[in-house]
């Protein structure tokens, strides 16, 4: 079965980085690509980008462009997410969702369990 | 980008009532690229309508979405007690893809 495993929790102070990372199982990893979603305490999703396992082509949030990195390592099927200058309003839960097509215009059949990062002093 | 307008913002409804959730996008949705996920406390988002009206793996069937364009609906028929949860709705056709902000379907 698919499954979507995520690294834990992370503490960080603001200007700091954080990378978290998403272990996928059951499927062809190159075949879909990854998304990375987060949700801000008690707020809704905000999708933050995409990148294609395939090729490493990304698609990043405008929002988050130029402070966020996803990579892939197909060797070991997991994606990773670097958010860069952590600031206290990236304090949420961090998402990683399979798309279900090779591109990032598909919907997300199956998530990870979600990491929270606190950015805190 | 494209903006998603979810409404009620809660319902309150009894078990084996239908629910009616609506999702409003400010610009039209070409392919009926629309989704919509359910999530309980404390777990991930779990997808239950893609295309705007394609259920996804092991969804109920009381679970139905409908429409195109700007104006999308997902219907539960029947609201059993595990159903009681927040509901988003998503498009996934124009970039950046988004999110509506959601609605709270509790127990009345």
């Amino acid at each position: 079965q698919v499954q979507l495993v995520q690294s834990g929790a992370e503490v960080k102070k603001p200007g700091a980085s954080v990378k978290v990372s998403c272990k996928a199982s059951g499927y062809t990893f190159s075949t879909y690509g990854i998304n990375w979603v987060r949700q801000a305490p008690g707020q809704g999703l905000e999708w933050m980008g995409w990148i294609s396992v395939y090729n490493g082509n990304t698609n990043y949030a405008q929002k988050v462009q130029g402070r966020v990195t996803m990579t892939t390592d197909t060797s070991t099927s997991t994606a990773y997410m670097e958010v860069r200058n952590l600031r206290s309003d990236d304090t949420a839960v961090y998402y990683c969702a399979r798309g279900s097509g090779g591109g990032w215009y598909t919907p997300l059949d199956y998530w990870g369990q979600g990491t929270l990062v606190t950015v805190s002093s | 980008e494209i903006v998603l307008t979810q409404s009620p913002g809660t319902l309150s409804l009894s078990p084996g009532e239908r629910a009616t959730l609506s999702c409003r996008a400010s610009q039209s949705l070409s392919s009926s690229n629309l989704a919509w996920y359910q999530q309980k406390p404390g777990q991930a988002p779990r997808l239950l309508i893609s295309g705007a009206s394609s259920r996804a793996t092991g969804i109920p069937d009381r679970f139905s979405g409908s429409g195109s364009g700007t104006d999308f609906t997902l219907t539960i028929s029947r609201l059993e007690p595990e159903d009681f949860a927040l509901y988003y709705c998503q498009q996934y056709g124009r970039s950046p893809p988004t999110f509506g902000q959601g609605t709270k379907v509790e127990i009345k």
